[in-house]
């Protein structure tokens, strides 16, 4: 069953704003990992947050996690024309053997307009 | 440089006819993931490797089944094909660890028609 939600499903700036998306999940979690989807293409690891940590940074990407909401934020800033992909909030599930499962929202589509 | 290739990256096959979507990672990654992704939606786990442990996702559908011969190689055989298994196929690796933490590695998937 989906344990993500992110909002918006569809987002369109113009290149150099900031784009904001959100991402809320209902059980609780050991992380919580961002990816991103260029059309046609695989998934790319953005970033991952631990359940105990707020905040993390990577270049224009900042994540925050509030446990207490169950939900969290992808901020990328200074949008570029390349940012334009499918954003994915995952979270995690146990699986076989401690094996790590996710669990995906069902994304943001991201469109930056030159 | 790709870790996690699979093979093809566009598949059609006929209504019914079997099918095999391949996927191979030189991530030495215990772990190996086989996913489904219809257009416009969420990846959809469909099983799950430890090694050579394989667990099923229960809303998975029988028509599909997957092998592990080795560490580097995985395979996802569609039986009998329906025309609503045309979706994308995305494989992805991760490390094992401790309380988990890890990131899976993907390919850039197979995208299968049915005609």
């Amino acid at each position: 069953s989906q344990q993500g939600e992110e909002d918006p499903q569809a987002l369109s700036i113009q290149e150099g704003e900031n784009a904001t998306m959100n991402c809320s999940y209902k059980t609780s979690i050991n992380n919580l990992q961002w990816y991103r989807q260029n059309s046609g293409r695989g998934l790319v690891h953005l970033i991952l947050i631990r359940s105990n940590e707020r905040e993390k940074h990577s270049g224009r990407l900042r994540v925050t996690l509030d446990t207490s909401k169950k939900s969290s934020s992808l901020l990328i800033t200074a949008s570029r024309a390349a940012d334009t992909a499918s954003y994915f909030c995952a979270t995690d599930a146990w699986g076989i053997q401690g094996a790590q499962k996710l669990v995906f929202g069902q994304g943001t589509r991201l469109t930056i307009n030159p | 440089d790709a870790m996690v290739i699979q093979n093809p990256r566009y598949q059609v096959t006929q209504f019914g006819k079997p099918v095999t979507l391949s996927c191979s990672q030189t991530l030495n990654h215990n772990v190996m993931y086989w996913y489904q992704q219809k257009s416009s939606q969420a990846p959809k786990l469909l099983f799950h490797y430890y090694d050579k442990d394989f667990n099923n996702e229960a809303d998975t559908p029988d028509n599909f089944q997957s092998r592990r011969p080795n560490t580097s190689f995985c395979f996802l055989d569609i039986r009998s094909p329906g025309l609503g298994d045309a979706a994308m196929y995305l494989c992805a690796t991760s490390r094992t660890a401790k309380m988990g933490n890890q990131p899976q590695h993907f390919g850039d998937g197979t995208r299968l028609s049915i005609l």
